[in-house]
């Protein structure tokens, strides 16, 4: 089946450090796809996409590059700011008969200052 | 960019009532909205997908007459929680789709049931 798989939180960084959230999905077809990020008490905010293979999404210091050979789609940013603690979720979309997106279970970052 | 508000933002109820909660799309036409359901800490669930003027698919698990779904027109869809239950209480999010693929999420409904 269809499914996303990140790297399990929290993730604990101190301010000015390298991130990166692993995240690898399972498709049938070619999906694309995405990351959100939604702050404390907020709905969902799309971060970054890419729509196929070799593609980077980047938005905001953070990027992810679509690789197909490995089905991973990995979020990275250079040096991370405490505005940034956040829930990051990587997803996939598919439009098999409707489109439909799926999320994973979303990994928790939180930046000390 | 494009904009999807839901309203209420929070709801507390008593158990047994019903709750009405509005997605629109503000400044596009979304031919297709989503409803999804997000427990504490964890992701979201897909509840079920409405296109307007026809009824909603329901994702396996979820119950029809219990989360009615209607899309009336190309920029609202309306969940409503039918005689509800603390265990209903969760945060409710919607989006919707134009005619390209991307979705845009509303900020999300959090319903308190007592």
């Amino acid at each position: 089946g269809n499914s996303v798989t990140q790297m399990e939180g929290p993730v604990t960084l101190s301010e000015e450090a390298f991130l990166t959230i692993n995240c690898t999905y399972t498709a049938t077809g070619y999906p694309s796809l995405f990351w959100y990020v939604q702050y404390p008490g907020e709905g969902l905010q799309l971060l970054l996409k890419a729509t196929k293979a070799d593609d980077k999404g980047s938005n905001k210091g953070f990027e992810a590059t679509y690789r197909k050979e490995t089905t991973s789609f990995h979020l990275e940013k250079g040096s991370v700011q405490v505005s940034d603690s956040a829930v990051y979720f990587c997803a996939l979309g598919l439009n098999t008969g409707g489109f439909k997106t799926i999320f994973g279970a979303g990994t928790r970052l939180f930046v000390k200052a | 960019g494009a904009v999807v508000s839901q309203h209420p933002s929070w709801v507390i109820c008593k158990s047994g009532t019903s709750v009405k909660i509005e997605c629109r799309s503000l400044d596009f036409q979304a031919t297709t909205m989503f409803w999804y359901r997000q427990f504490p800490k964890q992701s979201l669930m897909l509840m079920a997908t409405s296109n307007e003027g026809s009824k909603a698919t329901y994702e396996q698990g979820v119950e029809k007459d219990k989360f009615l779904i209607n899309h009336a027109s190309l920029t609202l869809s309306t969940l409503t929680v039918t005689s509800a239950h603390p265990e209903d209480s969760s945060f409710y999010i919607c989006s919707a789709r134009d005619e390209g693929i991307w979705q845009y999420f509303g900020p999300g409904t959090r319903l308190t049931v007592l």
